[in-house]
Formats: structure tokens, sequence, C-alpha cells
């Protein structure tokens, strides 16, 4: 069981907009440590998608955008698209426990 | 292009040893801290170690600690990940990642970009 709680799963038509929660603690992202975003399609290494809680590296599209408010943190990705069907890990870092992963959430678009 | 390439895995019996490399190229790789991250067969990913640019300082979760041993050769732009008396629960794809910061430290809150294709280790008598 993952320190960052994800949702197992999401799912959105086309067009859509969904969410992604990350939930931490006191210990790390309600410390003020920065969440980062990772995309890994199926088959493939991971993919920096968010960083700093909500900076977008160069070539990700800005349908994709990130938030953090007290221990949480949020992914969201409008205007969704079949290509974005993929597993999506939150990323912090606990004191004790250094990098740490959330459990990751698959996403389906129907 | 920052490019990582990790090979040295295998099918290794459960007390056996493996080590993995990473060859890095397309940056000054001496300026980077580096990380191993490894997902097991259908699950998430965890950080397994990490390690400054210099070499001097490194870290690592404790599902490896006294079992595994971070190193790298700038002289050669390789990490190495040393593993000894491997587990069944070790069986993942190991990545290689580089850490976003050009200073050379390891922050543990520094993001990885990018990662390695990854090398799949298998403990299994």
């Amino acid at each position: 069981q993952s320190v960052l709680t994800q949702p197992p799963s999401v799912s959105g038509a086309p067009g859509q907009r969904v969410t992604i929660s990350c939930t931490g603690s006191s210990s790390n992202i309600g410390a003020g440590y920065d969440v980062h975003w990772y995309q890994q399609l199926p088959g493939t290494a991971p993919k920096l998608l968010i960083y700093g809680n909500s900076n977008r590296p160069s070539g990700v599209p800005d349908r994709f955008s990130g938030s953090k408010s007290g221990t949480s943190a949020s992914l969201a990705i409008t205007g969704l698209q079949a290509e974005d069907e993929a597993d999506y890990y939150c990323q912090s870092y606990d004191s004790s426990l250094s990098a740490l992963f959330g459990g990751g959430t698959k996403l389906t678009v129907l | 292009e920052v490019q990582l390439l990790e090979s040295g895995g295998g099918l290794v019996q459960p007390g056996g040893s493996l080590r993995l490399s990473c060859a890095a190229s397309g940056f000054t790789f001496n300026n980077y801290a580096m990380s191993w991250v490894r997902q097991a067969p259908g699950k998430g990913l965890e950080w397994v170690s990490g390690i400054s640019g210099s070499g001097g300082s490194t870290y690592y979760a404790d599902s490896g600690k006294g079992r595994f041993t971070i190193s790298r050769d700038n002289s050669k732009n390789t990490l190495y990940l040393q593993m000894n008396s491997l587990r069944a629960e070790d069986t993942a794809v190991y990545y290689c990642a580089k850490d976003h910061d050009s200073s050379g430290y390891y922050y543990g809150d520094n993001w990885f970009d990018p990662w390695g294709q990854g090398t799949l280790v298998t403990v299994s008598s």
C-alpha cells in the first residue's frame, strides 16, 4: 500500500475532462514537498508529465494540468483523447522514505 | 538527445546476485544525480536507490538496504546497481532515471526525466 493514495482507475469519454487525485499526509505533500506526475503508456517507460505541482515540460499538451492543495494534488486532463489511455503516477518526497510514488491510476478512454 | 540504456537483467535464483548497468549519453553525466526505480509485474513504481553526481552520496529504500549497492563510473558515463541476496519480491523491471537538477546533488523531491527503457530482473528457482 502506497503512502501516496491514488484511485486505481478513472474513465471518461473522448472530449471529457477527468481528474486523478493523489492524497498524502503532513509528512510528504502537506510538508510542502512538490508533486510530480508521470504518464506510462502500455509497455513503455514512464514519461514526465507535470513537474513542480503544475509545470508542463515542453511537448506536453496544455490539456494536462496539475495542482496541489494541502495534503493532496490533482492531475486534470481535458479534451480526453484515445491516446491518453495510460497509467498515471504521482511522485513526492517523504523525509523518512526519500522519493515515493503513488500506487498509480489506470485511465480508460471509453 | 539524452539517452539511458539499461542492461544486465535476467533470470537469477533466490539468494543470487546481479549487476545492472545504465549507459548514459547526451548530457554531462557527472552533473546529475541518478536513481533506480523498479516496477513489479502489474504493479506500481517503487524508488529503489539514488546517487549524487560525484557518487559520494548514496541513498536506498528500506527494501534494498544492506543488499543493493548503487554506484557510478563517471569516466564511462555509466550507472550501476549491484543486487545481492535477491528475493522473489525483487522481480521487477528496473529503470534508471536522470535527476532534473544539474547541481549534482541528490534531492529526494526532484523529478526524474528521462527514464531508460528498463531491464527485467526475474528472481525464481
